[in-house]
């Protein structure tokens, strides 16, 4: 099977840098991908590393270690918008098609 | 383009009762999956397509049917409902190759069963 799994809750201020960690254990493993999900609304996709390193994407930066299964989600300059829900999730190649297996989620919230 | 469309938005049905979820997406993707998300949980897959007329089981696809005639519309069926598929129901789509493997999640259909 596979699993993965992230801190359930983290709080920052507006403004700071906060950083979300994700650890994995999982069979075929093609990469790490990140999802934002506002109350009430649906996931959008973040980012995805396939090769170890950092990824950056405005804000937002990803990295992963494959030899440490081990990922993070790095969120500069916060703001309080990004109080959200944020999963890590692996993708499964399977006959054409990506299946999806999403950790329980981190809810961050940014306070003033 | 509308993206990944869904309807209802939401829907109360009583046990046994039963229902098809509607799921459709203009962006001509070969793949799409449904995906259920229980409160303080992460999304875990029911069923998924990987084009018309090929469809296979997820995580947990035990209480759902699915099918896929066309390459836009991927409905859901649930069979006979029961308080346990209370959830919120999201179906998503994507490219069969990248090198992101994005999925573009739809607005979810949240379903309470009593």
């Amino acid at each position: 099977g596979q699993s993965l799994e992230q801190p359930s809750e983290v709080t920052a201020v507006e403004g700071a840098i906060v950083q979300i960690n994700c650890t994995y254990q999982t069979s075929g493993f093609y990469g790490l991908s990140w999802y934002q999900q506002h109350d009430g609304g649906a996931p959008t996709f973040l980012s995805y590393n396939g090769l170890d390193g950092l990824e950056e994407t405005g804000r937002f930066s990803s990295f992963l270690s494959r030899s440490d299964s081990y990922g993070y989600l790095l969120l500069q300059e916060l703001q309080m918008k990004d109080s959200a829900s944020y999963f890590c999730a692996v993708p499964k190649l399977t006959g054409g098609g990506n299946k999806l297996t999403f950790g329980t989620g981190t809810q961050l919230k940014v306070e003033l | 383009n509308a993206g990944v469309t869904q309807t209802p938005k939401f829907q109360v049905l009583k046990t046994g009762q039963s229902m098809t979820l509607q799921c459709a997406q203009d962006m001509n993707h070969e793949y799409m999956s449904w995906y259920r998300q229980d409160p303080g949980m992460g999304l875990r897959l029911i069923h998924y397509s990987v084009g018309a007329g090929i469809t296979d089981q997820g995580e947990v696809p035990n209480g759902y049917n699915v099918s896929r005639s066309t390459t836009e519309d991927f409905p859901l069926r649930l069979l006979s409902a029961a308080p346990s598929q209370t959830s919120v129901y999201f179906c998503a789509s994507s490219w069969t190759s990248g090198s992101s493997y994005e999925q573009y999640f739809g607005p979810g259909t949240r379903l309470t069963v009593t």
